[in-house]
């Protein structure tokens, strides 16, 4: 089944403790970003890739590192986390940046 | 840089009534313009897309939505809501020589018997 998957699904954690969020596709899609959502801002892009190698940031990529060594693997690593980076995180996937999006099921953080 | 304005956060209607969700974004160059969905407790999913040609495209579920470049405007349409279609709603654009994408803040949809 073609799926974009992340892990973990909900994840509480401390001020300053370093986590990472991972994403994974089976479609071969070049391209690959993440989001954060949070309630009245819709959805904001943090970084995307458009392939292995390439990435560039999108409109709020402060406090996230992303690595994309690998074609099917896109993870979001957070150095220092604080709490207003709590908030619900989506993985997404296309064959190119034009094309549909296919969005993971979302991983919920809440930073204390 | 784009952006896009959703000009309803909350659009209440009853079963078997249209709705019509309105997108309006800003933009110098040419765009790609998408509709998501997200239905409670889930991910995302494309409900159309406009990137060139006729400007009514039609997506699923009996959802259309028109391009209208002079007004800058992109709205969302369905001739007779189902309780299912309660979701919110994301209007989304990119510029077509880039691939950052910027979504609206979104439109709760509740229909209601």
């Amino acid at each position: 089944e073609a799926q974009v998957t992340q892990n973990p699904r909900y994840l509480i954690t401390v001020t300053g403790k370093k986590l990472t969020v991972t994403c994974s596709q089976n479609m071969n899609h070049e391209y690959m970003s993440w989001y954060r959502q949070d309630p009245g801002l819709g959805l904001r892009q943090i970084y995307y890739s458009m392939n292995v190698e390439v990435t560039d940031k999108g409109d709020v990529p402060e406090g996230y590192k992303v690595s994309r060594k690998e074609k099917r693997n896109f993870p979001l690593i957070l150095e220092s986390p604080s709490p207003n980076q709590t908030s619900l995180y989506f993985c997404a996937s296309s064959v190119s940046g034009t094309e549909t999006q296919y969005f993971g099921p979302g991983t919920r953080l809440l930073v204390l | 840089a784009q952006s896009v304005t959703q000009l309803d956060s909350q659009v209440p209607v009853f079963e078997e009534a249209p709705v019509e969700l309105r997108c309006n974004y800003s933009s110098s160059v040419s765009v790609y313009l998408f509709w998501y969905v997200q239905y409670p407790n889930q991910g995302l999913q494309l409900l159309l897309k406009y990137l060139s040609g006729s400007t009514l495209v039609k997506g699923i579920n009996g959802f259309e939505a028109e391009f209208n470049k002079s007004q800058t405007s992109f709205h969302l349409r369905k001739p007779s809501v189902h309780i299912s279609d309660t979701a919110e709603y994301f209007c989304a654009v990119s510029l077509t020589n880039d691939y950052k994408l910027s979504f609206g803040a979104g439109t709760t949809v509740t229909v209601r018997a």
